[in-house]
């Protein structure tokens, strides 16, 4: 199994730019969540999903979309890149425990620099 | 929001006991999760306390009260290679809100 895995590594975009980092899991997860991660600011919740089809905004949402249209998939798209939007970008999946969110599997993470 | 409150920095030597404080609002908790995070790569979970009480893991041991909304991250006999970020975050419904994490810089 690959696990939680991410594309791309790493990414320059120039301010205005627009893209998307995937992300994909193989162990069959409801739950999917997009983080990004920045000194001194732990880890933020962008948006996320508990199902396929389905999306919820999490803690600092604004200049970011997302679809699940595949179980095993959640994109996250930058419309229009902004020099703040520079981060580290985790994606993870997790299952259910009764009802309430269980143990976080992590991507790699995506370096994204927007100048 | 929830605030989760741990120390941004602890130093500690090899083979040494450390224990990380994290403090959380009581409302709205569904368990208590510590993540280990090396620099430069992702988060990997450690250990999750919904009851009062110690859970023992090897090395690693994690105490909840909540009635205090109050946990630590014990990590006996520390290693060289426990030197990392440990992250703190309290469980919600269908999410998870992490604290800033607290850097372990273990010393020989």
């Amino acid at each position: 199994n690959a696990g939680v895995t991410q594309t791309p590594k790493f990414r320059v975009l120039k301010t205005g730019q627009s893209m998307t980092l995937l992300c994909a899991q193989d162990m069959n997860h409801e739950y999917m969540y997009w983080y990004r991660q920045d000194p001194g600011m732990g880890l933020r919740l962008i948006h996320y999903s508990v199902g396929e089809g389905t999306t919820a905004k999490g803690e600092v949402p604004d200049g970011y979309n997302v679809s699940r249209l595949k179980k095993q998939n959640f994109l996250l798209g930058l419309e229009s890149a902004a020099p703040s939007q520079t981060s580290v970008y985790f994606c993870a999946s997790s299952y259910p425990w009764t009802g309430m969110i269980g143990e976080q599997y992590f991507g790699p993470g995506t370096r994204l620099t927007v100048t | 929001g929830q605030n989760i409150d741990q120390p941004t920095e602890m130093t500690a030597t090899e083979g040494a006991i450390v224990q990380i404080n994290c403090t959380y609002q009581t409302s709205g908790f569904n368990g208590l999760f510590w993540y280990q995070q090396h620099a430069g790569e992702a988060p990997t979970f450690l250990s999750y306390n919904v009851l009062d009480g110690l859970e023992e893991k090897g090395r690693f041991s994690s105490f909840l009260s909540r009635s205090k909304g109050y946990s630590y991250l014990l990590l006996k006999e520390l290693q060289m290679k426990d030197s990392a970020s440990y992250l703190c975050a309290q469980g919600g419904y269908q999410k998870v809100t992490f604290g800033t994490g607290t850097k372990l810089q273990v010393i020989p």
